[in-house]
């Protein structure tokens, strides 16, 4: 039974550079979350995809942040133009959902961004 | 919306003493979902539990034990007999209930439990 794999585990960029990470669910979860987290903070909700359809995106998610899931499979987060700011923690997480809330999400290893 | 507290940022406690992990929370749904998620050092987050708003049963896994009180919005954790390995951070979380609203988890800032040999 394979978990949430993330790549790359460690970024490390230039500001002003793009990034982007991938992450690839549980097989059979048809939901899957990007969350951030910063040191010393617990994470924070970035944005929500059931199936290929992105269904909520926070306000964190600012114009430089943009994320797919294409084809309802694996799902990758693009950050533009980097900044100090960005530097965390990015976690994926997955769920199979029926209807309603409240799935258990699974979480990946995460992505540790460091913006230079 | 939705808001988590967890109070005490960290736990130091010697092996085998019991430690008891405090989470508060606000939510103007009537349903709604609970968990708790271990994040040992090596940064990934491990699922512990999920409990409905409906359920308000205390439940006991292992070493491992949850104190759900609707009446005060708490959902307490404790470890007995804690063990070095249990020195993690530990996440409360809460989720609505309605897919309207995402099924996002709005996580507290967490407990950091240090558990000395």
């Amino acid at each position: 039974d394979t978990g949430v794999s993330q790549d790359p585990r460690h970024k490390i960029t230039k500001r002003g550079q793009n990034v982007t990470f991938r992450c690839d669910p549980i097989s059979e979860h048809n939901r899957l979350y990007w969350y951030r987290q910063t040191l010393g903070q617990g994470p924070e909700f970035l944005t929500y995809f059931q199936n290929e359809a992105q269904l909520e995106k926070s306000r964190l998610l600012s114009d430089r942040f943009s994320a797919e899931r294409p084809k309802g499979s694996f799902s990758t987060l693009e950050i533009q133009r980097t900044e100090q700011g960005d530097s965390a923690m990015y976690l994926c997480a997955s769920s199979l959902g029926t209807s309603g809330g409240g799935d258990t999400q699974y979480f990946g290893p995460g992505t540790r961004l460091t913006v230079l | 919306a939705q808001k988590v507290t967890q109070a005490q940022t960290e736990i130091s406690v010697v092996e085998k003493e019991d430690v008891t992990l405090d989470c508060v929370y606000e939510t103007r749904d009537t349903t709604y979902y609970l968990f708790w998620y271990k994040q040992p050092p090596s940064g990934e987050l491990v699922f512990l539990i999920r409990r409905n708003s409906f359920d308000e049963q205390n439940e006991i896994s292992g070493r491992y034990s949850w104190n759900f009180q609707k009446s005060t919005s708490s959902f307490n954790f404790t470890i007995t007999a804690s063990q070095v390995v249990d020195s993690a951070v530990y996440f409360c979380a809460l989720s609505e209930a309605f897919e309207a609203a995402g099924n996002k988890l709005t996580f507290g800032g967490g407990t950091r439990v240090l558990v000395k040999p």
